[in-house]
């Protein structure tokens, strides 16, 4: 099974600011990687998701970008945050069993933007 | 009607009590359900899936009514251990999407 690597666990970061976040998956080849976002009070959004190198597909308008530089890594991104950016921001990456595909997270990245 | 819809709670229980929660889903096309465990400020784990005929694990059983659209998680004699948030997903319309309820907060007392 694959194993999901985000860091960092926490940040704090300045309207205005830029932002990247990393994440990493070992234990798979090409998979399908997700980023998700959960505010405070609300449940889990997804924001992005990407079936290969470069293939990007955005859910939701937002103020974020994603990309995929490399089969394992995928990067989550913002030139200037603003404060509805904070939260917590998770990678997934589906594992198939079956008929069903379940999800598994990353640790997350909790994110506030003062 | 929201996608996922589940009662916030909380719930407040003893220990060795029996607590239920529900979901109701609006895509009558869904296929795919999943019960998941959230402790504070930690990832969403995959507690169960949810099969057409039910299905138990230990002391946690799941149940799928696709006419009423609802899942239903319950839990036998309740432990400290948990207490933590329970989120209700079922695969959505788009690709790879699974859509996920705002979730039921469980707390276990002695």
């Amino acid at each position: 099974s694959q194993t999901i690597h985000q860091w960092p666990a926490t940040l704090v970061q300045p309207v205005g600011s830029p932002l990247s976040l990393e994440c990493t998956v070992e234990g798979t080849s090409n998979p399908n990687l997700y980023w998700y976002r959960q505010a405070a009070g609300r449940g889990l959004q997804l924001l992005f998701y990407s079936v290969g190198i470069g293939q990007i597909s955005s859910e939701v308008p937002q103020n974020l970008s994603a990309s995929r530089p490399q089969d394992r890594q995928f990067i989550l991104s913002s030139k200037k945050l603003l404060l509805s950016d904070s939260g917590f921001y998770l990678c997934a990456c589906p594992e198939k069993s079956g008929t069903q595909e379940k999800l598994f997270f990353g640790s997350g990245t909790q994110l506030s933007v003062l | 009607r929201k996608e996922v819809e589940q009662d916030p709670g909380p719930f407040n229980v003893p220990e060795g009590a029996t607590v239920a929660f529900n979901c109701t889903y609006s895509n009558s096309a869904s296929q795919s359900f999943f019960w998941y465990r959230q402790d504070c400020r930690k990832e969403p784990k995959l507690l169960m899936s949810v099969y057409s005929s039910g299905n138990e694990d230990g002391r946690f059983t799941a149940q799928l009514n696709r006419a009423s659209q609802y899942i239903s998680l319950l839990i036998r004699d309740s432990k400290l251990s948990d207490s933590a948030t329970y989120l209700c997903v079922v695969n959505g319309r788009s690709q790879g999407n699974l859509i996920f309820g705002k979730g039921t907060k469980l707390s276990v007392k002695p």
